[in-house]
């Protein structure tokens, strides 16, 4: 059973290139989350999906776009990279609220802009 | 909107003492509180968590916390670390039925010395 498998692990980009982050479950989880961490700032989500077909903004969206065209994948988009988008991206899934309430977390993809 | 205030960026701690991690949260809506530990280059794991009933919590690893409502903290505790226990821990709140989508804190780094 992997969990929460994202992909690539490492990845540099120069200023002005676009990319696409995968992430995957296999717990048939609903809920799906992008979060970015930074040093010092803890993570804060990104987007996230409660479905497939359907994605909602959550706290630093910008810069970014997410598509759940499956329900097991989670896609994360940078069209115009830049370097205050340097930072180690973590997605999750969660089923919905309910008494096991608990994301679980892929290991994270730790991007570079330069 | 919900906050997370870890008070202290770094706990130095010598190997069989006990520690105390310090969390605070704010929200106006009730909670589920949540606290993560981030081993080096690795992911989020899930050390315990509180949705409702004993306000004390037990989770792996040999860590509790306690929730307290008229202080609005949720403190992690461990009576004796473990050099293995040095890690990154985080805090986090997520609102009840607000699908899952968690706050965190900025972090505390755990460094358990010989």
């Amino acid at each position: 059973n992997a969990g929460v498998t994202q992909t690539p692990k490492f990845r540099v980009l120069k200023t002005g290139q676009s990319m696409t982050l995968l992430c995957a479950q296999d717990m048939n989880h609903e809920y799906m989350y992008w979060y970015r961490q930074d040093p010092g700032m803890g993570l804060r989500l990104i987007h996230y999906s409660v479905g497939e077909g359907t994605t909602a903004k959550g706290e630093v969206p910008d810069g970014y776009n997410v598509s759940r065209l499956k329900k097991q994948n989670f896609l994360l988009g940078l069209e115009s990279a830049a370097p205050s988008q340097t930072s180690v991206y973590f997605c999750a899934s969660s089923r919905q609220t309910g008494v096991n309430t608990e994301a679980f977390f892929g290991q994270g993809t730790r991007l570079t802009v330069v | 909107a919900q906050s997370v205030t870890q008070l202290d960026s770094q706990v130095p701690v010598f190997e069989e003492a006990p520690v105390e991690l310090r969390c605070n949260y704010s929200s106006s809506v009730s909670v589920y509180l949540f606290w993560y530990v981030q081993y080096p280059n690795q992911g989020l794991q899930l050390l315990l968590k509180y949705l409702s009933g004993s306000t004390l919590v037990k989770g792996i690893n040999g860590f509790e916390a306690e929730f307290n409502k008229s202080q609005t903290s949720f403190h992690l505790r461990k009576p004796s670390v473990h050099i293995s226990d040095t890690a990154e821990y985080f805090c986090a709140v997520s609102r009840t039925g607000g699908g899952n989508k968690l706050t965190f804190g900025t972090g505390t780094q755990l460094k358990v010395e010989l």
